[in-house]
């Protein structure tokens, strides 16, 4: 398996308040991703980084923002969550566009 | 707009039975991936289809893609009820991949 973790894997949190999920990886692979799923969206990509520092939004990137300092990590924060940011939200990595590796998953409920 | 489209949604069929699942675009991809997903996990990538007409198989599993690169499908010969999950296809485009909105699969005993 991929060394790919996120943090925390499950959060609730009240609406307004700002919210960071961590992504860590292991693999030394230069693309990670963002993406949520929700029941009739399939998987949704909110955003990516092809390098440290390096990012840019997917399709559903309103609302959250991104950082990587480091290679093997890989932040999304949610500004003020809002309750329609209920969701679980996956981190991927890849060495190339293609092939990635999920993490866990993270499940947030945002009251 | 979903650039790629899997049908069918939903499928349950009875152990021993075979199936098959359409990825369908109208744009092109420089290739395409496969993945299952279970209840409480992340998607695992089954395989990656990069040449036009290339069929993959994967034991039970057979993989192919359009000459096109536009569609894709994933055949099931004699499913079993450890087959049951979420499949879901991906195409790349550049610097990101475009999920279908996946096929839930449902093999009971």
């Amino acid at each position: 398996d991929a060394g790919i973790t996120q943090s925390p894997r499950h959060k609730v949190t009240e609406t307004g308040t700002p919210v960071t999920l961590r992504c860590h990886q292991t693999e030394n692979h230069r693309y990670m991703y963002w993406y949520r799923q929700d029941p009739g969206h399939g998987l949704r990509l909110i955003h990516y980084s092809y390098g440290v520092k390096d990012t840019d939004k997917g399709e559903v990137s309103d609302g959250y923002s991104v950082s990587r300092s480091k290679t093997e990590d890989f932040l999304l924060t949610l500004e003020s969550a809002t309750s329609s940011q209920t969701s679980v939200y996956f981190c991927a990595i890849s060495e190339s566009v293609g092939a990635s590796y999920f993490g866990p998953g993270t499940r947030l409920t945002v009251t | 707009t979903q650039l790629l489209e899997q049908s069918p949604q939903f499928l349950s069929i009875q152990e021993g039975e075979n199936l098959t699942v359409y990825c369908n675009s109208s744009s092109v991809f420089s290739s395409l991936q496969w993945y299952r997903q279970e209840p409480g996990e992340g998607p695992v990538l089954l395989v990656t289809v990069v040449t036009g007409g290339e069929v993959k198989k994967l034991k039970r599993l057979t993989f192919q893609f359009g000459d096109a690169r536009k569609d894709s499908s994933l055949h099931i010969t004699a499913a079993q009820p450890g087959d049951t999950g979420l499949y879901l296809c991906a195409g790349a485009r550049p610097g990101k991949l475009i999920f279908g909105q996946g096929t839930t699969l449902q093999v009971k005993p």
